[in-house]
């Protein structure tokens, strides 16, 4: 979805190294949400956030840490990265809702390499 | 915890005929119910989903669903696949009290000419 985009498109680092993945969207939603997509496994989340000051844990936040900047920012952080976080990175969004029955629109993904 | 199971990792099938992606869930509460596909190189994008009402649920490109409370089942189906079908699908699952989308592994989908 182009409303939702997502810097680097591709990243190769070492082990050790600390990396900054970066989410913008424009469709003005509150919920943004960090997933990771690993072959089999279909998609993980990793940290989620309904507003800039509401920020949750997914199933797999170890070794991992989000900031919220704005509305329409999110970004993901590898604070010291390790081969297991090699993987497809994605970023989604999705209106505010009582329940959890709003689709959510997804972002091209980051291809993370660890060396 | 709430769960999806997609039990093929890929499907076969010729251009023209009907298409079954299958999807069996558990979750406490009320299900909300997703599909998604995803093209080589790109994002998910969303095809359809059952919230509440009619069993069947009808999605983007010919694609329907039908919701079956009994077997926790949500199937994927076309009536005559197009090779421009070809992609990875993924099913998934909320509750009406849930704030984590849940997904399964995925199903590559090949449609042959």
């Amino acid at each position: 979805d182009a409303d939702v985009t997502q810097t680097p498109r591709n990243r190769i680092t070492k082990t050790g190294k600390r990396i900054m993945l970066e989410c913008s969207q424009t469709k003005g939603h509150d919920r943004m949400y960090w997933y990771r997509q690993d072959p089999g496994l279909g998609l993980r989340l990793i940290y989620y956030s309904f507003d800039v000051k509401d920020i949750n844990k997914g199933e797999i936040s170890d070794g991992y840490s989000v900031s919220r900047q704005a509305q329409a920012k999110f970004s993901l952080s590898l604070e010291s990265a390790i081969p297991n976080q090699t993987a497809l990175y994605f970023c989604a969004t999705s209106r505010r809702s009582s329940g959890g029955y709003n689709e959510q629109f997804f972002g091209p993904g980051t291809r993370l390499t660890v060396l | 915890a709430q769960s999806v199971a997609q039990p093929e990792d890929q499907v076969n099938v010729a251009e023209g005929n009907p298409l079954t992606v299958k999807c069996t869930y558990s979750v406490s509460g009320n299900p909300y119910l997703f599909w998604y596909v995803q093209y080589p190189n790109r994002g998910l994008q969303f095809l359809l989903k059952y919230i509440t009402g009619d069993n069947l649920v009808k999605g983007s490109y010919g694609f329907e669903a039908e919701f079956n409370k009994s077997q926790t089942s949500f199937h994927l189906k076309k009536p005559s696949a197009l090779v421009s079908d070809s992609a990875l699908y993924f099913c998934a699952v909320n509750n009406n009290a849930g704030n984590m989308l849940t997904f399964g592994g995925g199903t590559r989908l090949m449609v042959k000419p």
